[in-house]
């Protein structure tokens, strides 16, 4: 079966780096999706890998590596906006979206 | 805003009503889907809709029917529903199902609750 696995509940520390981990098993690859969703309101993408290496975007970097079926997104300079759920998602070799079942990320003063 | 809009936001409703949710995207985009979201669970697709036509439908049970009048708009028709159907219903859409980048954009949901 199709598999995407993440922590479920991480904390940090304002002004801290962070990073979340996902690791996936799916039928062929065709692209990893990170995005930020705040309680109660829509997810928003943040970040699209299908090559191996680093991506980064401001404050968010996004890392792939397709031989160890493992990604990671690293968020910098913590701030107490940056509390919210983290989904990692995978495009399999039908274009389909396999999700992980999200990273809670609380960022304490 | 994402540029897709849903409502109701928040919908309390019994198991033998019928009720539906209604979402608008207004990106230009061809695809528009519907998904369920429970607690500490991966979002489970729903149907996929692309070009107006249903693409896909995954083994929804038939209490859910969705409509697809144009590309701009998804309508989700609910009747005798279950408890264990309360959950976010989220709807997104995208330029191109097909493509391996293709980024679906989320609207902020239905939470329903059914009694």
């Amino acid at each position: 079966g199709q598999n995407i696995d993440q922590p479920t509940e991480m904390t940090a520390t304002e002004g801290a780096i962070v990073q979340i981990n996902c690791t996936y098993q799916t039928s062929g690859f065709n692209g990893l999706f990170w995005y930020q969703q705040h309680a109660g309101e829509a997810p928003t993408f943040l970040s699209y890998n299908v090559l191996d290496g680093l991506e980064e975007k401001g404050r968010f970097s996004s890392f792939l590596s397709r031989s160890k079926g493992y990604s990671y997104l690293l968020l910098k300079e913590l701030q107490m906006k940056d509390s919210a759920s983290y989904l990692c998602a995978v495009r399999d070799s039908n274009y389909q979206l396999i999700w992980g079942a999200g990273t809670k990320l609380i960022i304490k003063p | 805003e994402t540029g897709v809009t849903q409502t109701p936001r928040h919908l309390v409703m019994g198991m033998t009503n019928k009720k539906s949710l209604k979402c608008e995207q207004h990106l230009g985009h061809n695809a528009m889907y519907w998904y369920k979201q429970s607690a500490k669970k991966p979002l489970e697709l729903m149907f996929v809709y692309s070009l107006e036509e249903r693409v896909e439908n995954n083994s929804v049970p038939s209490r859910f029917s969705p409509e697809c009048p144009n590309s701009s708009h998804l309508f989700l028709h609910l009747h005798t529903l279950q408890p264990e159907d309360s959950a976010l219903y989220l709807c997104a859409s995208s330029q191109d199902k097909g493509a391996g980048s293709d980024t679906q954009y989320f609207g902020p949901g239905t939470r329903l609750t059914v009694l």
